[in-house]
């Protein structure tokens, strides 16, 4: 059975980097997309990027410009940059599976707990 | 882009009630490339239905998924105390790459 972990700091403060890590055990991460998803508290679900495992990337058009994700194989993790944060990317952060034949055909079937990132001095 | 609008926002039923929730994209989801996940209070979202009305593993058979092109919907054929939830579809395949639906919420009438 996967499982996959997020870990990283709850709070960081406006105009740093956000960074989290996900962990993957239970399975190898060198197949699927290792993705990641955001929900601000009390709202819905955004989608923000995934990686293959050779390092390929896809992200959200809205976050483009300020997300770096990362994978590392010989940890079996993956990771997560925001930069310029402000008040408005607080959110519970979730690292999942996406599973799918291809990169344009993929959903999430293994959730880690997700981890409350908040932005605040 | 495809946007995901879900209806109605809160469904409120009796336990044993069917539940039909709605999802209704902008424009025609490629290849039915459409998913359904379930979230309770404090939990990650469990993947229920994938490609419209593929149903994940472990999933009961109460939970089925129909539809194409624009509109697809969720049944929950007998509502059991444990489906409480919020539910949100996701379309995947079409640009941008993943989007979700703001979710219809079933509570207890």
């Amino acid at each position: 059975q996967v499982q996959v972990q997020e870990s990283g700091p709850g709070l960081v403060k406006p105009s740093e980097t956000l960074s989290l890590t996900c962990t993957v055990s239970g399975g190898s991460i060198s197949s699927n997309y290792w993705t990641w998803i955001r929900q601000p508290p009390g709202k819905g679900l955004t989608w923000i990027g995934y990686i293959y495992y050779s390092g390929s990337t896809n992200y959200n058009p809205s976050l483009k410009s300020r997300v770096t994700i990362s994978v590392d194989t010989s940890k079996n993790q993956f990771s997560l940059k925001v930069s310029s944060v402000t008040a408005a990317d607080t959110a519970v952060y979730y690292c999942a599976r996406g599973y799918g034949s291809g990169w344009d055909e993929v959903y999430f079937d293994y959730w880690g707990q997700g981890t409350l990132v908040t932005v605040s001095s | 882009e495809i946007v995901l609008t879900q209806s109605p926002g809160t469904l409120s039923l009796s336990p044993g009630e069917r539940a039909t929730l709605s999802c209704r994209a902008s424009q025609s989801v490629r290849s039915s490339y459409l998913a359904w996940y379930q979230q309770k209070p404090g939990q990650a979202p469990r993947l229920l239905i994938y490609g419209a009305s593929s149903r994940a593993t472990g999933i009961p058979d109460r939970f089925s998924g129909s539809g194409s092109g624009t509109d697809f919907s969720l049944t929950i054929s007998r509502l059991e105390p444990e489906d409480f939830a919020v539910y949100y579809c996701q379309q995947y395949g079409s640009s941008p790459l993943v989007t979700f639906g703001p979710g219809t919420k079933v509570d207890i009438k």
